[in-house]
């Protein structure tokens, strides 16, 4: 199995902020990599998939970047409602996510 | 617009079974590749099971294989998952998802999900 793994897990920014998320594979993905929105009571969001393209209707502030084992979301300029829970997934070799990281309000 | 709906959600006994369905609308349902994913309680998210457009292509993770079965009846739009011999740390909430036409990679869009909880 593919292990994921997201840092920090927890992080606390202030709207307006440009803010890295942080995503490593035990073994490499190539580009197979996608990345999630979460908000409390609601169901995931696709954002990103094959590691920086953006989804449909994705805003152009959330980017996406990295290949092999490390990978990284960018958020350039924090909206209010971007606080959420944030995972990647890989598909590299079946389907596993990491732990998720947590953007809250500074 | 895509929509996916899922029901059969809620409190079963270890040992129990529950039988989960997804109403797809907005798409060519037959056309797509399908999947369950759970998150439990204040946690993460793993994946559980999918299926290609035709129900010829099946995969399990391994938390699962033996005891759930998905299926999907492409002349109703509707994507199944049967469980049984259900344990507490089966309970989460279950949501369904599509991927691509031929092949699964992303999942997009998801369903609101349905809560599965085991507890005697």
């Amino acid at each position: 199995e593919i292990v994921m793994t997201q840092s920090p897990a927890t992080l606390s920014v202030s709207p307006g902020e440009r803010v890295t998320l942080s995503c490593r594979a035990s073994q490499s993905v190539t580009s197979s990599l996608a990345w999630y929105q979460q908000k409390p009571g609601q169901a995931p969001r696709l954002l990103i998939y094959g590691a920086s393209t953006r989804a449909t209707g994705i805003p152009a502030r959330f980017s996406g970047s990295g290949s092999g084992t490390e990978f990284t979301l960018t958020v350039s300029s924090l909206q209010s409602e971007d606080f959420a829970v944030y995972y990647c997934q890989q598909y590299n070799y079946y389907y596993t996510f990491g732990q998720g990281t947590k953007l809250e309000i500074k | 617009q895509v929509q996916l709906v899922e029901s059969g959600g809620g409190l079963v006994k270890p040992g129990g079974s529950l039988r989960l369905s997804c109403a797809a609308s907005g798409f060519t349902f037959s056309d797509y590749y399908m999947t369950w994913i759970r998150q439990a309680p204040g946690k993460g998210l793993e994946w559980v099971s999918y299926i290609s457009s035709s129900g010829s292509s099946i995969y399990y993770a391994d938390s699962v294989r033996g005891r759930f079965t998905i299926s999907r009846d492409n002349a109703k739009n509707s994507l199944y998952l049967q469980m049984n011999s259900l344990r507490a740390d089966d309970t989460a909430v279950y949501y369904c998802a599509r991927g691509e036409q031929r092949i699964l990679r992303w999942f997009d869009p998801w369903g609101q999900g349905t809560l599965v909880t085991v507890s005697s």
